[in-house]
C-alpha cells in the first residue's frame, strides 16, 4: 500500500526555490518523513528527514505540517544538477538501519535553464 | 561517491543462467541492503543483512539469495534467470545503531541484462 502521494512531475526555473509536496495522511506517530533523490540511474541519495519539526541542512529544508499529514521539501536555489526523481518515504527509525526503504513513484523534478 | 562499491558495473547473460553481484559497504557499516529497479516495478527492496545475519526480507524471489560475509561484503545470487530479471540492482549500507540519521548510502548499481 502506498503510504505517500507525490505529483509525478514538476518544473522549476534555475535559481528559484523548488517546492516538492508530499501527502502522507496515514502516517503513524513513530514514523519519520525521509526524502531521497535519484539522479538518472545513479544510486538514490539521502537528502533530509524529520519527525514533526521543520528541518534544514546543507541540501534542503523540510516543512512538516502540524498534523503531520503532509510535508514539503524545499530546494532553496535550484540548479540544473538538481534535476532528479525525488522520493518521499515514511518509515520507523530504529537505529543501525531499519527495514528496507519503500519507494513510490516519486516526483520527477526538472530544472529549466 | 557514497563509499559503497558494486561489481560488476554491467552484466549481460542468457536466460536460465546464474550470476553473482558483489557489494562492499562503507567502512564500518554493518547493514547491507539490496534493491532492484526495473522499468515496470520501480525501486524495490529485496533483502537486508546486519552483521552477517539476515534481518529483513522484501520482495525477493525464491530464485534469488544473498549472504553477508565476515568482512561485511555481500553477494546477491540470481539463478534461473528470466528476461524480467533485467534491471538495475543497487546495494546500500547504513551506519551503526547510534546513528541519528539512519540514512542509507547507495552504491552505483549493477545493470543486469538477460537476453
Amino acid at each position: 500500500d502506498a503510504k505517500t502521494t507525490q505529483p509525478p512531475s514538476m518544473d522549476c526555473a534555475e535559481g528559484r526555490a523548488a517546492n516538492l509536496p508530499c501527502n502522507h495522511s496515514t502516517i503513524s506517530g513513530n514514523e519519520y518523513v525521509y526524502w531521497y533523490r535519484q539522479i538518472h540511474s545513479q544510486g538514490p541519495q539521502y537528502i533530509i528527514h524529520g519527525l514533526k519539526n521543520n528541518e534544514t541542512n546543507e541540501m534542503a529544508s523540510l516543512i512538516i505540517t502540524e498534523d503531520r499529514k503532509s510535508s514539503t521539501l524545499i530546494l532553496p536555489h535550484a540548479t540544473l544538477r538538481d534535476t532528479a526523481v525525488y522520493y518521499c518515504i515514511v518509515r520507523v527509525v530504529s537505529g543501525g538501519g531499519a527495514d528496507g526503504l519503500t519507494f513510490g513513484k516519486g516526483t520527477h523534478l526538472i530544472i529549466q535553464p | 561517491d557514497s563509499g559503497v562499491t558494486q561489481t560488476p558495473k554491467h552484466l549481460i547473460t542468457a536466460t536460465g543462467q546464474r550470476v553473482t553481484l558483489r557489494c562492499s559497504p562503507r567502512s564500518g557499516d554493518l547493514s547491507v541492503y539490496w534493491y532492484q529497479q526495473s522499468l515496470d516495478q520501480g525501486l524495490q527492496f529485496l533483502i537486508q543483512y546486519y552483521n552477517g545475519e539476515e534481518r529483513a526480507k522484501g520482495n525477493i524471489l525464491e530464485r534469488f539469495s544473498a549472504q553477508q560475509f565476515p568482512d561485511l561484503h555481500s553477494e546477491l545470487n540470481l539463478s534461473s534467470l528470466e528476461l524480467g530479471d533485467s534491471a538495475l540492482y543497487f546495494c546500500a549500507s547504513s551506519p551503526r545503531r547510534e546513528s541519528r540519521r539512519d540514512e542509507q548510502f547507495f552504491g552505483p548499481g549493477t545493470r543486469l541484462t538477460v537476453l
